[in-house]
């Protein structure tokens, strides 16, 4: 079955700090893995794509297909980063998202 | 504004009641995708649209759900007979078809439901 787990609901970490969201998947064939943001009162918004290998606001995600892994990472954390995030795959070819149920990320002054 | 947009925002409604809502996506895209979400959790796919043609429906999208999108553009998502646990936010997200690659989805603000 396809599934994406997140097995924070809620990461705490001071400013400055690294963090690092954790995301794995299980999934038969080759997904697309996501990340997607919800800042407060907003709508949710695409962070990053693995099949893209960039940094967007200083945030990284390396694909792991050994462990089945897609964890969200930043070296130094700001208060700006406080929000929800969430991780998805793709596997079909309709291109419609498997969500996890989300890490809410508090970075706090 | 040029993102996708949701009406309405929100709707409270009694249990028994149908109701519709309406998703504009962005206008080239020609895929357009409808999720719920609940409390604690992440989206979940309902029904999914290329041009006007409905390709895929979940599970979850029992026989009084149905969904349109006449003519390749706007969509309405339309439940009949409301039950308390249909109360969630509905999502609406569009995305561009390039042949050969899976595209970003650009999500619509939401229509919150309350089922009294």
């Amino acid at each position: 079955a396809q599934r994406v787990t997140q097995p924070e609901k809620l990461l705490s970490v001071f400013k400055g700090a690294p963090v690092e969201l954790k995301c794995n998947y299980s999934y038969s064939g080759s997904p697309e893995l996501f990340w997607y943001v919800q800042y407060s009162r907003q709508r949710l918004q695409l962070l990053l794509r693995h099949i893209s290998r960039e940094s967007i606001k200083g945030f990284t995600a390396d694909l792991n297909k050994g462990e089945t892994s897609f964890h969200l990472k930043k070296p130094f954390a700001q208060e700006e980063d406080s929000a929800m995030y969430y991780c998805a795959l793709s596997g079909g070819s309709q291109g419609n998202l498997i969500f996890g149920k989300g890490t809410k990320l508090s970075v706090k002054p | 504004d040029t993102g996708v947009s949701q009406d309405p925002r929100h709707k409270i409604t009694k249990r028994g009641q149908n109701v519709t809502f309406r998703c504009d996506p962005i206008s080239e895209h020609n895929r357009l995708y409808w999720y719920r979400q609940t409390l604690g959790q992440g989206p979940e796919f309902l029904t999914y649209f290329q041009n006007e043609a409905q390709l895929e429906k979940s599970r979850l999208l029992s026989d009084r759900f149905s969904a349109e999108r006449p003519k390749g553009s706007f969509s309405t998502l339309e439940i009949q007979r409301t039950e308390q646990g249909d109360s969630a936010m509905y999502l609406c997200a569009s995305s561009p078809r390039l042949a050969g690659r899976i595209n970003t989805q650009y999500f619509g603000p939401g229509t919150r439901l309350t089922v009294l």
